[in-house]
């Protein structure tokens, strides 16, 4: 089983409906983030949680919302989605005094 | 602040020569860097990284990136490329503020010929 699982793995949505990505992990890792994948431009940081009760915003929060409900669990909404939040999205984690980041395998969300 | 380039963004090669993917830092303070690789509809997955120990630095699957001061680099080689190979790469540059933000580049894409 993967140690970071995300959920779903794709997803087409419409413009303006709210859609939550999940994402899992049996690391045991304190510090959980949130990227987006766009052809050409890497990985984008849109926000990090360094534990339960930390959460910070990355370089692309605007139209984001994140949850950390546990040390484990960390999801992603988009409140209203719109087209050019069409993207792969990745979930990564890392151990708090560690440096590799250790990703998900993606989940690709279309708006339509 | 820091940055990352890759300088390519795609490579092609035929299968059992060298590769050369290459990337150039900034950094105000000594970076943490790393390669990853995407392969087709997977997530990263961490190839090596440099973390002011030696500045050769071996990885996974014959690659191997060496740290140059000098000339801000972190190049990325492989003596004998395989079809397996073909993926895309990603160079990344650590934040040293404390955060462990990670600055990714853009990516180079490497194509393997039979």
């Amino acid at each position: 089983d993967a140690d970071v699982t995300q959920t779903p793995r794709n997803r087409i949505t419409k413009t303006g409906k709210r859609i939550m990505l999940e994402c899992s992990q049996t690391k045991g890792h304190d510090r959980m983030y949130w990227y987006r994948q766009d052809p050409g431009l890497g990985l984008r940081l849109i926000y990090y949680s360094f534990d339960v009760k930390d959460i910070n915003k990355g370089e692309i929060s605007d139209g984001y919302s994140v949850s950390r409900q546990a040390q484990a669990k960390f999801s992603l909404s988009l409140e209203s989605a719109i087209p050019n939040q069409t993207a792969l999205y990745f979930c990564a984690t890392q151990r708090q005094s560690g440096n590799t980041i250790y990703f998900g395998e993606g989940s690709w969300l279309t708006v339509v | 602040a820091q940055s990352v380039t890759q300088l390519d963004s795609h490579v092609s090669v035929s299968e059992g020569t060298p590769v050369l993917l290459r990337c150039n830092y900034s950094s105000s303070y000594s970076p943490s860097l790393f390669w990853y690789v995407q392969h087709p509809n997977k997530g990263l997955q961490l190839l090596l990284k440099y973390t002011s120990a030696a500045t050769l630095v071996k990885g996974i699957n014959g690659f191997e990136a060496e740290f140059k001061k000098s000339e801000t680099s972190f190049h990325l080689t492989k003596p004998s490329a395989h079809m397996s190979d073909a993926a895309e790469y990603f160079c990344v540059v650590s934040s040293t503020s404390g955060t462990y933000k990670y600055i990714f580049g853009t990516g180079t894409r490497l194509k393997v010929l039979a």
